[in-house]
């Protein structure tokens, strides 16, 4: 089966510009998060959705960063405007189901905000 | 606050010896999971263990989940080049908040030819 689908790749900005990520999760699967990870840390939820509505997004910076998942598919993370500590790399992931579930990881997008 | 603390931060190791790495929490979880993440790459899950004091494993490498669901760890016999990477725990359940799948910063590990 394919996986989880991300890009871009990677994306170089100038801080206050915007910028937008595109995740398409694994067929039939509810759950999708996206996940911040700084070099040489574990990944930092930043929003969960269950089909199209949000389960968690308490650590969305939400003066900056949005997201949506309309049709419970695909979804879209936004930054605007950038920082630099947004420099990061942005992973998406998605599960069958909300607990005890193997979580299946993008290859993620390297942010580099200068 | 990070809710899972893993250690050690950095293990660098020759082939052939034995390790153990830890991830401890002050709540329970539902459940508990170990990835490995290479470089340039997402994390690939391990194992899932879901009941407290279970042992599961996968070649040369022991899953363990606390009595109290708590804690765990992964113990690797043997390690070879192909281990390395950074292995990260993560908890998901009461501990977590609900639904969440919270990751602890992980373990680098380096196993020297």
């Amino acid at each position: 089966e394919a996986g989880v689908a991300q890009s871009p790749r990677y994306k170089i900005i100038e801080k206050r510009q915007s910028v937008a990520f595109w995740c398409n999760p694994i067929s039939g699967h509810a759950t999708l998060y996206w996940y911040q990870q700084i070099l040489g840390q574990g990944p930092k939820l930043l929003i969960q959705f269950q089909n199209n509505g949000v389960v968690d997004d308490s650590q969305l910076p939400k003066d900056r960063f949005s997201a949506e998942r309309l049709k419970g598919v695909d979804s879209t993370l936004k930054i605007q405007p950038a920082k630099l500590e947004d420099s990061a790399v942005y992973l998406c992931a998605s599960s069958f189901r909300v607990l005890n579930t193997e979580a299946f990881f993008g290859q993620g997008t390297r942010l580099t905000v200068v | 606050t990070q809710l899972l603390e893993q250690s050690p931060q950095f293990l660098s190791i020759q082939e052939g010896e034995n390790l153990t790495v830890y991830c401890n929490s002050s709540s329970v979880f539902s459940s508990l999971q170990w990835y490995r993440q290479e470089p340039g790459e997402g994390p690939v899950l391990l194992v899932t263990v879901v009941t407290g004091g279970e042992v599961k494993k996968l070649k040369r490498l022991t899953f363990q989940f606390g009595d109290a669901r708590k804690d765990s760890s992964l113990h690797i016999t043997a390690a070879q080049p192909g281990d390395t990477g950074l292995y990260l725990c993560a908890g998901s359940g009461p501990g977590a908040g609900s639904y969440q799948l919270t990751f602890g910063k992980g373990t680098k590990l380096s196993v020297i030819p």
